[in-house]
């Protein structure tokens, strides 16, 4: 089946550490994104890759960190500059063409230890 | 500014009866708008799109309409389910450079017996 896939489903942080957040698509999609959701709230962008080996930051990139080395991953690194990392973070992909869906992943939750 | 908001944060009904979940949105030069419905623990699933040139869009026991008068836009769903309880999003593209999703803060929908 076609579809992404994001692993881990859950996810501790340490303080002070790093840790990725794995995005895998077999749609053959070009684009790829990257959101945050907290409780209660929609989704916000954190960033957005248009083709590989080109992203871009999107409305709440500080503290975050991505690389687009192959046009079916899209992984996410949650640095320890963001203070406040606890959230649900989706994935999705889309084609380039304009007025398309993005389908998204089942999510990974990170929690603070 | 740029901006999806939803009227409703919770509604509840009846297995059977229809359901009318609502979203206003912003900005008048978007062409294009998508509902998705997300499940707890999951990641939002695509339900219905419709595009600006559009009044009124069905799918199966789902209709879309749009109001580009009032920049309002209504999911109604027929003989709502128990399965149909989830939060559901209205989103906007901007589809100017790359499909920038807008999202609102979602309505939950829930369905008794």
């Amino acid at each position: 089946d076609g579809g992404i896939t994001q692993s881990p489903k859950y996810l501790f942080r340490k303080e002070g550490q790093n840790v990725t957040l794995s995005c895998e698509q077999n749609l053959n999609h070009d684009a790829m994104y990257w959101y945050r959701q907290d409780p209660g709230q929609g989704l916000r962008l954190i960033y957005y890759s248009q083709i590989v080996n080109d992203f871009q930051k999107g409305d709440i990139a500080e503290g975050y960190s991505v690389s687009r080395e192959k046009k079916e991953s899209f992984p996410l690194t949650v640095t320890s500059a963001q203070k406040n990392p606890t959230a649900f973070y989706l994935c999705a992909s889309s084609t380039q063409t304009d007025n398309q869906p993005q389908h998204f992943g089942d999510g990974t939750r990170l929690s603070i230890l | 500014g740029e901006s999806v908001g939803l009227h409703l944060p919770t509604l509840s009904v009846q297995e059977g009866d229809n359901s009318i979940i609502n979203c206003a949105y912003s900005n008048s030069a978007s062409d294009y708008f998508i509902w998705y419905k997300q499940e707890s623990g999951k990641g939002p699933q695509f339900i219905i799109d419709i595009r600006s040139n559009m009044d009124k869009r069905q799918g199966q026991r789902v209709t879309v309409l749009l109001n580009k008068t009032v920049k309002h836009l209504s999911l109604q769903i027929a003989a709502t389910q128990p399965g149909d309880s989830a939060v559901y999003f209205c989103a906007e593209i901007f589809s100017g450079g790359y499909n920038k999703l807008i999202f609102g803060a979602g309505t939950r929908l829930a369905v008794h017996p």
